[in-house]
């Protein structure tokens, strides 16, 4: 059963940090890897999305990494801005079974301190 | 990009009620669709996948009586929750798949249900 986790839970950071957030997943046969930031009481927002045969993709200021032998994935904000806020969801594609799914991180909460 | 909207944005009903959510892809066809609840604080947990004209595949642990999924178009798929409890509020978050099988999902902006 695929388990996807990440570290940390929360995370609060000076404006203009740079920072890492942490993505693993426990079975390495995922199609791709998505990143979704999420607003308090809102849908989610649409990121980052990795294939399973890419290493990184990048948008803007940020930049999310692959390693499936590992199980990890990265995304990486630069030059963070208060408006950066929110809870960044990581969630692992998988096909096959009876239906394909993603299967979401449990999220990490950023607040960046003006 | 690709627009999904969810109706209502908040609902609030009385124990024992059904409660009826819309998820509609505005600009594309989504042959499946997928139905999620996320409790406060906690992440996003798949119910259910929708397929477009036939019966939806529901995971682990949710009543498919309870939680009834209709995906009648490839635009449009309803969520009913039957005989709603107060544990049943929660925020419910569709999402559509663009390019079928590829795991582009575009998500609705929720639904709050308070069951009181």
């Amino acid at each position: 059963k695929q388990e996807v986790t990440q570290i940390p839970a929360a995370l609060s950071v000076p404006e203009g940090e740079n920072l890492v957030l942490n993505c693993s997943f426990t079975d390495s046969a995922i199609y791709n890897l998505q990143w979704f930031r999420q607003d308090p009481g809102k849908g989610l927002t649409s990121l980052l999305l990795i294939q399973s045969s890419q290493r990184e993709q990048t948008s803007g200021r940020l930049n999310a990494s692959l390693d499936k032998s590992s199980g990890r994935s990265t995304l990486y904000i630069a030059a963070s801005q208060p408006g950066d806020s929110a809870t960044y969801l990581c969630a692992a594609f998988l096909i096959g079974g009876a239906t394909n799914k993603l299967i979401f991180g449990t999220g990490t909460l950023l607040a960046v301190q003006p | 990009g690709a627009v999904v909207s969810q109706h209502p944005s908040w609902v609030i009903c009385k124990s024992g009620t059904s409660v009826k959510i819309e998820c509609r892809s505005l600009d594309f066809q989504a042959t499946t669709m997928f139905w999620y609840r996320q409790f406060p604080k906690q992440s996003l947990m798949l119910m259910a996948t929708s397929n477009e004209g036939s019966k939806a595949t529901y995971e682990q642990g949710v009543e498919k009586d309870k939680f009834l999924i209709n995906h009648a178009s490839l635009t449009l798929s309803t969520l009913t929750v039957t005989s709603a409890h107060p544990e049943d509020s929660s925020f419910y978050i569709c999402s559509c798949e663009k390019g079928q099988g590829r795991g582009e999902q575009y998500f609705g902006p929720g639904t709050r249900l308070t069951v009181t």
